[in-house]
This record gives C-alpha cells, structure tokens and sequence, in this order.
C-alpha cells in the first residue's frame, strides 16, 4: 500500500513569490492534516481536514496561506506571496477517522523542504 | 491549547546503555500519547504509543510509561544501538482536539 506522497520535496523561491505543495493521503483515511517543521522544531499544525472541510485552521496564517482539498482526497497548500520566515519542511499526514478503538495513529508524508532566499 | 514540554534536548549514549527521554503536558484530560522516531531528512514514524487509560507499554526494547497524575510520560530504550540514532518526538492528542501537539525532539545519538 502507497503511502503519503508529497510533491515537490524541494523548492527554493525568492521571496515574495508564490508556491504550492500537494499531497495525496493513504486511500481510505478521511482525515488529512498539513505541519511546519523548523529546523530542529518538532511539527506544528497549520490545518486538520475532515474529508473535504477544513475543521481545525486556527494555526494557519490566513494572510499569505491558504489549503484546499477538493473531493475530499488530495490537498495542497499554497503560499503567496513567500517570506523568508517560510523557510521550513511541510509535512502532510493522514489518518484512519477517530473511532472508538482506533489509535489515531498519523501517517507522514516525507516533507517538502522548502528554502526562501 | 495543549502545551508540550520535552527533555533533554540533546542525548549522547554509548551502544548497550539505556535512553529516557520525558514530555510534560498541560491538559489533564489529553487520552492519546505517542512516540515518533525521524531519521535526518526522512519522515517521523511511529515507534510506540499510549492510552490514557494504561501505565506502561513495551515492545522490546522501547517501552512508555504514563504518569497521569503528574503530567508526563517518557520513552525508555534499552541496550541501545547505532541505529535508534534519530530524533525522537513526543505528541499529545487533547480534549477536543483531533491533531497532535509535538514536543520539540530530542536528538539521541549512540556511540559505538
């Protein structure tokens, strides 16, 4: 079975530029969460998807980012215009729905490392 | 929102000696808590975890203890090895709150 799949894993931008990343979670997990990771930072939650609605973005700067997962399947992450301050691995996870028994065990993508200049 | 606390940041370890790293909470009614392994530029990968509802739990050499009274739980490894050399991430899943909060990693390095 495929696992999470993220694309670009790399990309380097100046800054005020856009970007965008893509992630296609594990078949069958409706729950979809996109993280930052600085450099020796644990990950930090931008935005948590319940198939296709987005139910915990509190973390997400609204000003410059923004996320879509359309049909409830992939989703991607876009940041417009980039700062140097976005410097930073995107990870994408998913997982099972929460049920009574369920771990709730996320799965990860590889990251997409992304460095502004 | 839930608050994570992990120590040490760093740990150095000779092979066969054993590895404990600790994570404080702030949400008494957190129930889900589990342990991640990255290897450097590799995904974070589940390694162990733990129910609010139970002390300890071991698979060979790595085990979790949860004292919920106290607010913490740590990862035990025994007889380590060059290959447990990673970062390592606890996380806590809170009320109301279906994502994960991550502490801040320990680096374990073990020295043959």
């Amino acid at each position: 079975e495929a696992g999470v799949v993220q694309s670009p894993r790399y990309k380097i931008i100046e800054k005020k530029q856009p970007v965008a990343f893509w992630c296609n979670p594990i078949s069958g997990h409706n729950t979809l969460y996109w993280y930052r990771q600085n450099l020796g930072q644990g990950p930090e939650l931008l935005i948590r998807y319940e198939n296709e609605e987005a139910v915990d973005d509190s973390q997400l700067p609204k000003d410059r980012f923004s996320a879509e997962r359309l049909k409830g399947v992939d989703s991607t992450l876009k940041i417009q215009p980039a700062e140097l301050g976005d410097s930073a691995v995107y990870l994408c996870a998913s997982s099972p729905l929460l049920r009574q028994g369920s771990t709730g065990e996320l799965f990860f993508g590889e990251g997409s490392r992304l460095t502004v200049l | 929102g839930e608050n994570v606390e992990q120590h040490p940041s760093t740990l150095s370890v000779q092979e066969g000696d054993s590895a404990v790293i600790k994570c404080t909470y702030s949400d008494s009614a957190s129930n889900y808590f589990p342990w991640y392994k990255q290897e450097l530029g590799k995904r974070p990968q589940l390694i162990i975890d733990i129910r609010s509802n139970v002390g300890e739990k071991k698979d060979q050499r790595i085990a979790v203890t949860l004292n919920k009274t106290a607010k913490h739980f740590s990862l035990h490894i025994t007889e380590t090895q060059p290959e447990d050399s990673a970062v390592y991430f606890c996380a806590v899943r809170g009320t109301g709150r279906r994502a994960l909060t991550f502490g801040s990693g320990t680096r374990l390095q073990v020295q043959p």
